[in-house]
């Protein structure tokens, strides 16, 4: 089944803390993103991926990194959690050139 | 730069009745895509219909179906036969398809319930 998967679904954590959220896909598309889903802000991007070892940053990049060292992976990494980051985070993917983005089906995270 | 706008927070329909969700957008680029979006309460973000720019017919999907007013920069969805299934946030998102990083850029949402 074609799918983007991310890990874990709900993280609690305390401020400070670095933690990662793992995003993979099957479809072999090049193109990779976050959002993160805040109430009245919809959603906005954090950080994109057109392929293997090209990143870069989207409209909200500020406290996250990214890497993207396989074309099926793109961790989201956060190395000093702050409250504002309390949120909910979807990682996407696409081929290139197609119209559809698929989404995985998001990470509530809750920093205190 | 592009930006969506839902001015509607939340909009209410009697099941089996229609009901219109409003989406207008500002680009200066002539060829994209648009989008509406259901997010059910859990989460998962489900693309309900799409529109390409250069197509001057609506695009339909079941009991789903846009209104789009590409000189005005509007992207309306009308739910027909609403169902206690579609009661659900809506957003309205814009890509233009080419360029390095052709993102969706979304609405804020529209929360619509159903009455029984």
């Amino acid at each position: 089944e074609a799918q983007v998967t991310q890990n874990p679904r709900y993280l609690i954590t305390v401020t400070g803390k670095k933690l990662t959220v793992t995003c993979s896909q099957n479809m072999n598309h090049e193109y990779m993103s976050w959002y993160r889903q805040d109430p009245g802000l919809g959603l906005r991007q954090i950080y994109y991926s057109m392929n293997v070892e090209v990143t870069d940053k989207g409209d909200v990049p500020e406290g996250y990194k990214v890497s993207r060292k396989e074309k099926r992976n793109f961790p989201l990494i956060l190395e000093s959690p702050s409250p504002n980051q309390t949120s909910l985070y979807f990682c996407a993917s696409r081929r290139r050139g197609a119209s559809e983005q698929y989404f995985g089906p998001g990470t509530r995270l809750t920093v205190t | 730069a592009q930006t969506v706008t839902q001015s509607q927070p939340e909009m209410s329909v009697q099941e089996a009745e229609t009901v219109t969700l409003s989406c207008t957008y500002d680009t200066s680029e002539s060829d994209y895509y648009l989008f509406w979006y259901k997010q059910p309460p859990s989460r998962q973000m489900i693309l309900v219909i799409r529109q390409e720019a250069y197509k001057q017919q609506n695009a339909t999907e079941n009991r789903f179906s846009v209104n789009f007013q590409k000189a005005a920069k509007s992207f309306s969805l009308k739910i027909s036969d609403s169902q206690l299934g579609d009661a659900a946030m809506y957003f309205c998102a814009y890509r233009t398809p080419t360029g390095a990083n052709s993102k969706l850029t979304f609405g804020k949402g529209i929360t619509l319930s159903v009455r029984p």
